[in-house]
């Protein structure tokens, strides 16, 4: 069974510049979450994708878009990049139809900005 | 105000202590609350889970949910160097996979 994996680990880009940001969904996992985790801080809900559709959003402005994949791959598109946005993106997938299953987490890709 | 709050430590204890750790949260929508474990660079993982009030054990771990006074606790017995990690309490009204929100983090140092 593959885990969660994300692309790249590290990343540095400039204040203003565009990023894409990859996951690969576990085996058997049809949901995906994002979420951001700022150094010391807990990880910030983006939002989640099921089946193709977002299901849900967090607090963060537009810049922040995704895309799930029919394969259930996922893709984290940032904007406008701000000097704020530095921080370790963390994608988790799960089994959708399950309210009490388990986030699975990747082991993140850190985003420097400069 | 924060929905949910941690205290950050650090905290060191000596091999073998028992350890507990908190959070206390505002939103009494919140039903499921979950404890996560983070190891330096890594992602984290689940611990423990437990659906609205109640205590929950496994191995040696105990996870506690008091409702009426918003307040969630992990017990860690016979700690040991392995357990040192960032402890993140994470909580949700939507599921246990969907839109969590999750405390600061409390960093745990067990010092053999």
């Amino acid at each position: 069974e593959t885990g969660v994996t994300q692309s790249p680990t590290h990343l540095i880009k400039t204040r203003g510049q565009q990023v894409t940001l990859r996951c690969s969904s576990q085996s058997g996992h049809n949901t995906v979450s994002w979420y951001q985790q700022a150094l010391g801080q807990g990880p910030q809900f983006i939002f989640q994708y099921y089946r193709e559709e977002e299901n849900g959003r967090g607090n963060f402005p537009p810049r922040f878009s995704g895309l799930q994949f029919p394969n259930y791959s996922s893709e984290l598109n940032v904007n406008a990049l701000e000097l704020d946005d530095s921080a370790l993106y963390l994608c988790a997938s799960s089994w959708g139809g399950d309210l009490t299953g388990e986030l699975f987490f990747g082991e993140g890709s850190r985003l420097t900005v400069l | 105000q924060k929905e949910v709050e941690q205290d950050p430590g650090p905290l060191s204890v000596p091999e073998g202590a028992i350890v507990s750790l908190n959070c206390t949260y505002s939103n009494s929508a919140f039903q499921y609350f979950m404890w996560y474990r983070q190891y330096s660079r890594k992602g984290p993982e689940l611990l423990m889970y437990t659906y609205s009030s109640g205590n929950k054990e496994d191995g040696r771990f105990t996870a506690q949910v008091d409702k009426s006074s918003k307040y969630i606790s992990l017990f860690i017995r016979d700690s040991q160097p392995s357990d040192s990690a960032t402890y993140l309490c994470a909580m949700s009204e939507y599921g246990a996979t969907n839109k969590l929100i999750f405390g600061t983090g409390t960093l745990l140092a067990v010092q053999p």
